[in-house]
């Protein structure tokens, strides 16, 4: 059973950096053919769509933050990790990382981290 | 490409049938997939490809649709199936959801 789980501070300062990282257990982060990605909920919100990454480092990013956004992969640690820069107010949401597996569905999703923009 | 929900909230009691609908600014062919969650919890998937049951995961749920119109049914719901469910689509890189349905008890 495929397991994921967000670390990482619950608190930045507006004009900051906000930094994810999620742990992958369970299975290999390179095998089969699965998009690590990050998805965040706004407080009450709905869901918008991060990112993702190829275990070999090929990235897709939502237009809306790609010139803020860096995911990038460590296949040594079966990790995967989010930095998004300049945040503000309209960055805190809940992010939660998952798996987007044969570029078709989310099957396994972490817990969620909160992280809150304020100073 | 955009994803329209409705309703964004419903109000059922235990045995109804309930339907909420998804629709896409474009077609999207099948490539439509269906969430459940629950306050304070990550989502689960329910159906993939519009009409795919994802496993262990209750008949009573179905999925209908294609190109830009889009339906998933609870034939008989349960105490367990009050939620936010959210459609998304997997047609475009630009993955994106729709903004949500919220079941609430009657």
């Amino acid at each position: 059973q495929v397991q994921l789980q967000e670390s990482g501070p619950g608190l930045v300062k507006p004009s900051q950096t906000l930094s994810l990282t999620c742990t992958v257990s369970g299975g290999s982060i390179t095998s089969g053919d699965n998009y690590w990605s990050w998805i965040r909920q706004p407080p009450g919100e709905g869901l918008e769509w991060v990112g993702y990454i190829y275990y070999n480092g090929n990235t897709f990013y939502n237009p809306s933050l790609s010139s803020r956004l860096t995911i990038s992969v460590d296949t040594s640690r079966n990790q995967f990790s989010l930095r998004l820069t300049s945040v503000t107010a309209a960055d805190t949401a809940v992010y939660f990382c998952a798996r987007y597996r044969d570029y078709i569905l989310f099957d396994y999703w972490g817990q969620g981290t909160l992280v809150t923009v304020s100073s | 490409i955009q994803m329209t929900q409705s309703p964004s909230s419903l109000s059922a009691s235990v045995g109804d049938r309930v339907t909420i609908t998804c629709r896409a600014s474009q077609s999207i062919r099948s490539s439509l997939n269906w969430y459940q969650q629950k306050a304070g919890k990550a989502p689960i998937l329910l159906i993939y490809d519009a009409s795919s049951l994802q496993s262990g995961i209750p008949s009573r749920f179905s999925g209908s649709g294609s190109g830009t119109g889009f339906t998933l049914t609870i034939s008989s719901l349960q105490p367990e199936d009050f939620a936010t469910y959210f459609c998304q689509q997997s047609y475009s890189t630009l993955l994106t959801f729709g903004g949500g349905t919220k079941v609430e008890i009657k």
